[in-house]
């Protein structure tokens, strides 16, 4: 059990706050990462959790609950610059997993 | 800042080619790695490499893949005979230490790969 659900889409107007969620399965679980993607880009760090509860980091918060399993990246006041494909990803054994990522689209 | 550096930025070849895939992780770092990303797809992990050997692999990672740390600084990934379906950007990465804190893996800028 190593996989990583994440929604494929969500959209949210700009100046809005979206949440993003990632469900994963427990089995040697160390932390809960964050990416952010660019299209064209590669990803770059964002958040983690290592311990139940929000981390922040300006804008951008991420969650974690490991009695359910899941974690969220929470972005507020979102700007057009934060169209991008964010990815959750987990700690297994000695590499780095992810999500199949969640293409975020921002309407003005 | 410190960065992973990877060559070439795109290169095209004809199926059935080898290829070679280069990177310069962090000096300092500890765990190297190799993902691949098929366009419009999720970041598919290749490859684990520390302490001068390979740590884990993929399904991905068969018998027409190798990687390499021939000297202090670089990581290769070889492709002995490439075929049209890996065609894919090609990401090299590497992390301080593992279970040290955050896993912040930085990635490399990435290697398109297109096998004609």
């Amino acid at each position: 059990g190593q996989s990583l659900e994440q929604p494929s889409e969500v959209t949210a107007v700009e100046g809005a706050i979206v949440q993003i969620n990632c469900t994963y399965q427990t089995s040697g679980f160390y932390g809960l990462s964050w990416y952010q993607q660019h299209d064209g880009g590669a990803p770059t760090f964002l958040s983690y959790n290592a311990l139940d509860g929000l981390e922040e980091t300006g804008r951008f918060s991420s969650f974690l609950s490991r009695s359910d399993s899941y974690g969220y990246l929470l972005l507020q006041e979102l700007q057009m610059k934060d169209s991008a494909s964010y990815f959750c990803a987990r700690l297994k054994d000695d590499k780095i997993i992810f999500g199949k990522g969640t293409r975020l689209h921002i309407l003005p | 800042e410190p960065e992973v550096t990877q060559t070439p930025s795109h290169q095209v070849t004809q199926m059935g080619q080898e290829v070679i895939l280069r990177c310069v992780p962090i000096s300092n770092h500890l765990y190297f790695y190799w993902y691949r990303q098929i366009l419009g797809q999720k970041v598919e992990f290749l490859v684990s490499f520390y302490n001068n050997e390979i740590s884990e692999k993929s399904e991905i990672f068969d018998d027409q893949f190798s990687v390499e740390r021939p000297d202090g600084s670089n990581f290769t990934l070889k492709i002995r005979s490439t075929k049209l379906e890996d065609s894919a950007m090609y990401f090299c990465a590497s992390l301080p230490g593992v279970r040290s804190g955050a896993n912040v893996l930085t990635f490399g800028a990435g290697s398109r790969l297109t096998v004609l």
